[in-house]
């Protein structure tokens, strides 16, 4: 079975500082995996996503993720957060060849608050 | 930018009445999927449609919940009767494929819904 861990619950930051949001996942085959953003009562919105190639992904309003096969980790990072940038994060994770190939799998989130 | 549009927006309801929230996919997306997102966690999948077609209910309470997608094109989630452990935020997701692994979802705002 597929599954996502975000270790933290909260991340608070400053403005201008450098922002890492954690993710790991266990899969049984290569992993397909997801970062969405979502804003107090609305939809979840699509950063990036990781399929293969470049380990280092770079995604929508300056955010990027870093895939560590060995670490089974995809942090989520952006260099210098914006207050903006306070919301749910979460992670998702597909599992290529494991038989549930289309099921998106979240993580809990882990909100960030970025303060002026 | 084309957008999954949900309605109704927020919907209070007391238990033991029927609900029902409409979802418009992102034109020319083939895959529809209703999710459940309780507070303070990731969102769950409960259905998912190709085209017409149910390709996985498998976490669908089915005494209460149902889904149809008539057309293939927009969808339609009832709950009857409501229960107090039915409040939660429902997303609606699109994408453009037949569920494969790459495709990234597009979420809707979601509805939420507070059962009394």
């Amino acid at each position: 079975a597929q599954s996502v861990a975000q270790p933290e619950d909260q991340v608070n930051v400053a403005e201008g500082n450098p922002l890492t949001v954690k993710c790991t996942y266990s899969v049984s085959g290569n992993p397909y995996l997801f970062w969405y953003v979502q804003y107090p009562n609305r939809g979840l919105q699509f950063l990036l996503k990781y399929i293969t190639g470049d380990n280092l992904v770079k995604g929508s309003y300056g955010f990027e993720a870093e895939f560590n096969k060995s670490q089974t980790s995809f942090h989520l990072k952006k260099p210098s957060a914006l207050v903006s940038d306070s919301a749910l994060y979460f992670c998702a994770v597909r599992d290529r060849g494991g038989g549930n190939d289309y099921k998106l799998s979240f993580g809990a989130g882990t909100t960030v608050t970025v303060r002026a | 930018e084309a957008e999954v549009a949900q309605s109704p927006r927020y919907k209070i309801t007391e238990k033991s009445q029927a609900v029902a929230f409409w979802c418009d996919p992102i034109s020319g997306h083939a895959t529809l999927y209703w999710y459940r997102q309780i507070l303070g966690q990731g969102p769950e999948l409960l259905v998912q449609f190709q085209d017409e077609s149910v390709v996985d209910d498998s976490q669908l309470p089915k005494d209460r919940f149902s889904a149809e997608r008539l057309k293939g094109v927009d969808s339609t989630l009832k709950i009857q009767p409501a229960e107090l452990g039915d409040s939660a935020m429902y997303l609606c997701a699109s994408s453009p494929g037949t569920g494969i692994s790459t495709d990234t979802q597009y979420f809707g705002p979601g509805t939420r819904l507070t059962v009394l």
